[in-house]
């Protein structure tokens, strides 16, 4: 089964720091996305990466940016967190022709 | 216009009916659909794919895509209490973006 660990289950950060959630992949996937999910909202696609060091913006990146310096490895950074940005984060990777596989999510809380 | 439309419910059937889940989205280009479970508090879970016209059946799960009237909908079978979840839709628009509904709550009554 492929599996898509994230690195952290629970977080709670202060207002203004900087913050990566991790998301590592082990099937040799193209396609990473991080997703944002609150309720009523649904989810939020925030950036996707289809290669290494290539990187889209999607529906909400603002106060947002990711790297991929690796295949398997995908991370969202805050660059400052605020409230607003409290919420569950969801990586997920896909293989062509094929449905998105999630990791388990971060469950942020900004203060 | 939501990309991908689903009644949020919630819809409470009881253990052993038909749950019958609905999902419209409005592009008509839209190649690829798929059907997620979320339990409360964890991710979702892939259960469906269905990408041509007409019914898709897997155990008690059976997807049906009509593209002409752009809605995609997962029929359950015997439903057991533990089917109670969220259910997302989400939709394939070109490329590799998929867009999902705010989901569908079902909880099965024993």
């Amino acid at each position: 089964d492929v599996k898509v660990t994230q690195s952290s289950r629970y977080l709670v950060k202060r207002t203004g720091e900087k913050v990566f959630l991790e998301c590592v992949q082990d099937m040799d996937h193209e396609n990473m996305f991080w997703y944002r999910q609150d309720p009523g909202l649904g989810l939020r696609l925030i950036y996707f990466s289809y290669d290494v060091k290539m990187k889209e913006k999607g529906d909400i990146p603002e106060g947002y940016s990711v790297s991929r310096e690796k295949k398997e490895r995908f991370s969202l950074i805050l660059e400052s967190a605020s409230t607003n940005q409290t919420s569950m984060y969801l990586c997920a990777s896909r293989d062509r022709g094929y449905g998105y596989t999630f990791g388990s999510g971060t469950r942020l809380t900004v203060v | 216009q939501k990309e991908v439309e689903q009644n949020s419910g919630p819809l409470s059937v009881p253990e052993g009916a038909i749950a019958s889940l609905n999902c419209t989205y409005s592009d008509r280009v839209s190649q690829s659909f798929f059907w997620y479970r979320q339990y409360s508090g964890k991710s979702p879970e892939l259960i469906m794919s269905i990408y041509s016209n007409g019914d898709k059946e897997d155990g008690r799960f059976t997807a049906q895509l009509n593209k002409a009237s752009q809605y995609v909908s997962l029929l359950i079978r015997d439903s057991q209490p533990s089917d109670s979840a969220t259910y997302l839709c989400a939709v394939r628009i070109g490329g590799n973006q998929f867009y999902f509904g705010t989901g569908t709550s079902l909880t099965v009554i024993p």
